[in-house]
């Protein structure tokens, strides 16, 4: 089974700053890998797929980079309405979700 | 509008079963892999199992293996999850997703409790 490490569990930053959510699979999976972000009481909404593609509709804020094992998620000027946990699924072999980044509000 | 919709939640206790419904509508079920996704209560995300198009494949996370079972209805655009000798952890609520388009349903909330 494909094991998904993600860091940090959680992180407190301000508004206007750029913040970097870390994912690495226990072997390769390409660029299998979806970034979702989930507030409370509602379903996870998909921010980026293929490692790197935006979805529609999603801030240009948000970017997604890396292959193979290692994989980040970037917010270059976190607003207000980012703060919600984030988390990375891999889906090369079944899926995989990483633990959580619990963003929260200096 | 693409919309899956979960239904058939509850609370059943310990060795109880349940079976969950998810209906879609807004693109043709029939083309798409489909998962069933939970998440307990203040915990991360998991998946529980997946299926394909016709029905012939079923893959399923190993802590419902022999208890859960996922099936489909094409020509009623209808995923089912048939859950049995249910445990006090798989409190949670259920979505139905398909991965590679980033669609989820709302969730429906199983409570396993005496």
């Amino acid at each position: 089974d494909i094991q998904m490490t993600q860091s940090p569990s959680s992180l407190s930053a301000s508004v206007g700053d750029r913040v970097t959510i870390t994912c690495r699979a226990s072997q390769g999976i390409r660029n299998d890998l979806g970034w979702y972000q989930q507030k409370p009481g509602k379903a996870p909404k998909r921010l980026i797929y293929a490692a790197s593609s935006l979805q529609s509709g999603v801030p240009s804020r948000f970017s997604g980079s890396g292959s193979g094992t290692e994989f980040t998620l970037t917010i270059s000027s976190l607003q207000p309405e980012d703060f919600a946990t984030y988390y990375c699924l891999q889906y090369n072999n079944y899926l995989t979700f990483g633990q959580g980044t619990r963003l929260e509000i200096k | 509008e693409v919309q899956l919709v979960e239904s058939g939640g509850g609370l059943v206790q310990p060795g109880g079963s349940l079976r969950l419904s998810c209906t879609a509508s807004g693109f043709t079920f029939s083309n798409y892999w489909m998962n069933w996704v939970r998440q307990a209560p203040g915990k991360g995300l998991e998946w529980v199992g997946k299926i394909n198009q016709d029905g012939s494949k079923k893959y399923y996370v190993d802590s419902v293996k022999g208890r859960f079972t996922i099936s489909r209805d094409n020509a009623r655009n209808s995923l089912y999850l048939q859950m049995n000798n249910l445990r006090a952890e798989d409190t949670a609520v259920y979505y139905c997703v398909t991965v590679l388009e980033g669609w989820w349903g709302q969730g429906t909330l199983v409570t396993v409790s005496s």
